[in-house]
């Protein structure tokens, strides 16, 4: 089975500095999609990137990008100058590329963003 | 505003009793996904209905159920309510479901969550 794992569940960051959240996964499959999702106090989901896994290009979006390393089974987000709005959960989730509710979801990082 | 909508936002609600959680998911969207997020966890997938058909089923406790209706809205139940199931409940919805419709990444929608809180 597919599990993903979020190694680290606090992080800080100071205002518009940088900030990596790790995630890894384990699957035996090779086509699947991999998400990151922000939880704000608000408690609404909100994707914030995705990445093929068989697209070798990282995806960006915008101060997110991430850095997918496939043989590692790692995908993780790199947040730029970092703003006090970034402040929320983040949470990594995978979904097989042959069933598409099958959405696995780690356990979350929460960010703090420090002015 | 991802166009999903749940209803209620909170629940407070006694041990024993039954509950009924609403999801309209988005114009057009034929899935809908539901899901559990107990506090400070990640979300744990209960059930997809697709055109009014279930799909599949995660970790779905027998005393829970869901159906999607005609217009595509779907419904959560939850019966003999515990502590344990106080929870932040999630509904989602996606253009496609399985088969040769299926989108590259067939993005999940979310809606803004039911607090369900049992006393």
């Amino acid at each position: 089975a597919q599990t993903v794992t979020q190694s680290q569940p606090e992080m800080s960051v100071q205002e518009a500095e940088t900030v990596t959240l790790s995630c890894t996964y384990d699957t035996s499959e090779s086509d699947y999609y991999l998400f990151w999702y922000k939880q704000p106090p608000s408690r609404q989901m909100i994707l914030v990137i995705r990445q093929e896994a068989y697209k070798q290009q990282n995806a960006t979006e915008n101060r997110f990008s991430v850095n997918f390393q496939k043989a590692a089974k790692s995908f993780s987000l790199k947040i730029s100058d970092s703003q006090l709005g970034d402040a929320a959960m983040y949470f990594c989730a995978y979904r097989s590329g042959r069933s598409e509710f099958d959405m696995r979801f780690g356990a979350g990082t929460r960010l703090t963003v420090k002015p | 505003d991802s166009g999903v909508t749940q209803t209620p936002k909170h629940l407070i609600t006694a041990t024993g009793q039954r509950v009924t959680l609403r999801c309209s998911p988005r114009s057009g969207d034929l899935s809908v996904y539901w899901y559990q997020q107990s506090l400070d966890q990640g979300l744990q997938f209960l059930i997809h209905y697709y055109n009014g058909e279930e799909r599949a089923k995660g970790n779905i406790l027998e005393r829970f159920s869901a159906q999607q209706f005609p217009d595509l809205h779907s419904e959560l139940n939850l019966s003999s309510l515990e502590l344990g199931d106080s929870a932040l409940y999630f509904c989602a919805s996606s253009v496609a479901g399985q088969g040769a419709i299926f989108s590259s990444y067939n993005e999940q929608f979310f809606g803004p969550g039911t607090r369900l809180t049992v006393l």
